[in-house]
């Protein structure tokens, strides 16, 4: 069984540009979590999503990031017009709900330069 | 927002001493509580989910116990060694909430040989 399985590992942006992150969850979880790790800092919760659904984006920047997590594919977490602030990584993690544990993916280190 | 506190923020043993650290959570609605272990350039990896008051978990040489009354978890090492290494995460659930779970900033446990 494969575990959380997010891409790209590395992606390095040009300021502007958009960055899309992807987060495949563990089979048989519904649930997607998306955190951000900043220099220095602990992980931040950013949204919680179910199928189709966002359950929770208060920890979401309220311009520029979006994510959606579809019926069919991955999560996916995007962040237009990217500024050198958003340089973190960023971590997925899925479980199947009912406060069950989370199991997180390896991140995506975002740079933007 | 949920005002989850760990303590301490940092801390240095030596191999073979026996450690303790501290998450504290709102007593009120509370769920469950998660503690993870991260280590570095790795993902969390999940260690306890504790539901019940006076519970205490056990893996290996690290366990854990829970006063749901009070809001407060500690999480005990014996015989650290240096690859327990890592920071330490907690973040609790909420009963009726939305199922997000917001970590505390951790506890950085390091062991020197």
């Amino acid at each position: 069984n494969a575990g959380v399985m997010q891409n790209p590992r590395h992606l390095v942006r040009r300021r502007g540009q958009e960055a899309r992150l992807r987060c495949s969850p563990m089979k048989g979880h519904s649930h997607v979590y998306w955190y951000r790790q900043l220099p220095e800092e602990g992980l931040k919760f950013m949204v919680y999503l179910q199928k189709e659904n966002i359950i929770d984006e208060s920890g979401m920047p309220k311009e520029r990031f979006s994510a959606e997590f579809p019926k069919e594919g991955p999560s996916i977490l995007r962040i237009q017009q990217v500024v050198r602030g958003d340089s973190a990584a960023y971590f997925c993690a899925s479980s199947p709900g009912d406060g069950s544990p989370l199991h997180f993916g390896n991140g995506t280190r975002l740079t933007v330069t | 927002i949920l005002n989850v506190e760990q303590s301490p923020q940092s801390l240095h043993v030596q191999e073979g001493d026996s450690t303790n650290f501290t998450c504290s959570f709102p007593s009120s609605n509370f769920y469950a509580l998660h503690w993870y272990r991260w280590e570095t350039a790795k993902s969390p990896e999940a260690l306890f989910v504790m539901t019940l008051n006076g519970d205490e978990k056990k893996k290996g040489r690290i366990s854990a116990t829970l006063n749901t009354k009070e809001g407060y978890s500690y999480l005990y090492i014996k015989g650290s060694q240096p690859e327990d290494s890592a920071t330490y995460l907690c973040a609790p659930l909420v009963d009726g909430g939305s199922e997000k779970l917001v970590f505390g900033k951790g506890t950085k446990l390091t062991v020197n040989p």
